[in-house]
């Protein structure tokens, strides 16, 4: 059964190390989004791609994320240098935009722990 | 300020009973409400999703209520099960502009116990 894939589950890191999140969205579809999750927060939008390019990354701090699709299959998150406050759950959604809204499916997430 | 607040922040409730979970919104125009489930260690599941004009929505022991008038939402959870344990978790999308920009509330986390 189709559904987002995502890798590492886990992560730990050191303070300054990069950190590259890669997520394999449901083949087929056209838009891609990335999440960051706390108990503070919630849920936050980060950045999202629409038939891989990227439309709205302004809920990323833009001095050390990063996020990218090389192709139709893989899209990735990059945070260079990590820091203490980044960790968090990274989930990436993966939906068939064609008019309207639509449904997001969820990937398991990456679990980030910067020391 | 949260756009999204639900209530309350958590629920411990015995198996077989009903409960209900609360959401205000302030987002303004919206296009459309969901509610999802989130086990623990896994992503978010759509319930169910309502446009602005309609009032309620179901998925089998899952009812969910609109009021865009006193913009409120709930969830009611009838006969419960063990495997409803999880958080639940409010969310509206703003009606133009970016449509699938997703606002959270910061869920509601419900324990079913034997």
């Amino acid at each position: 059964d189709a559904r987002v894939t995502q890798t590492p589950r886990h992560k730990v890191t050191e303070m300054g190390q990069e950190v590259t999140m890669r997520c394999q969205p449901i083949l087929g579809h056209n838009t891609v989004f990335w999440y960051r999750q706390t108990m503070m927060q919630g849920l936050e939008l980060l950045a999202y791609f629409r038939n891989r390019a990227p439309l709205d990354d302004s809920g990323m701090p833009k001095d050390r994320f990063s996020a990218e699709m090389p192709d139709a299959t893989l899209a990735t998150l990059k945070i260079q240098p990590s820091e203490p406050r980044d960790s968090a759950v990274y989930f990436c959604a993966s939906a068939l935009e064609a008019g309207g809204f639509y449904e997001q499916y969820f990937g398991p997430g990456t679990r980030l722990t910067v020391t | 300020k949260n756009q999204v607040e639900q209530s309350p922040q958590s629920l411990i409730i015995l198996e077989g009973k009903n409960c209900t979970l609360q959401c205000n919104y302030t987002v303004s125009p919206f296009s459309n409400l969901r509610w999802y489930k989130q086990d623990t260690g896994r992503g978010p599941v759509s319930l169910t999703i309502m446009t602005f004009s309609e009032n309620t929505k179901s998925n089998g022991r899952y009812t969910a209520t609109l009021d865009a008038d006193t913009k409120q939402s709930s969830l009611h959870i009838t006969a419960s099960q063990l495997s409803d344990s999880a958080s639940y978790i409010c969310v509206v999308s703003p009606r133009g502009g970016a449509t699938n920009k997703l606002i959270f509330g910061t869920g509601t986390l419900l324990a079913v116990q034997p």
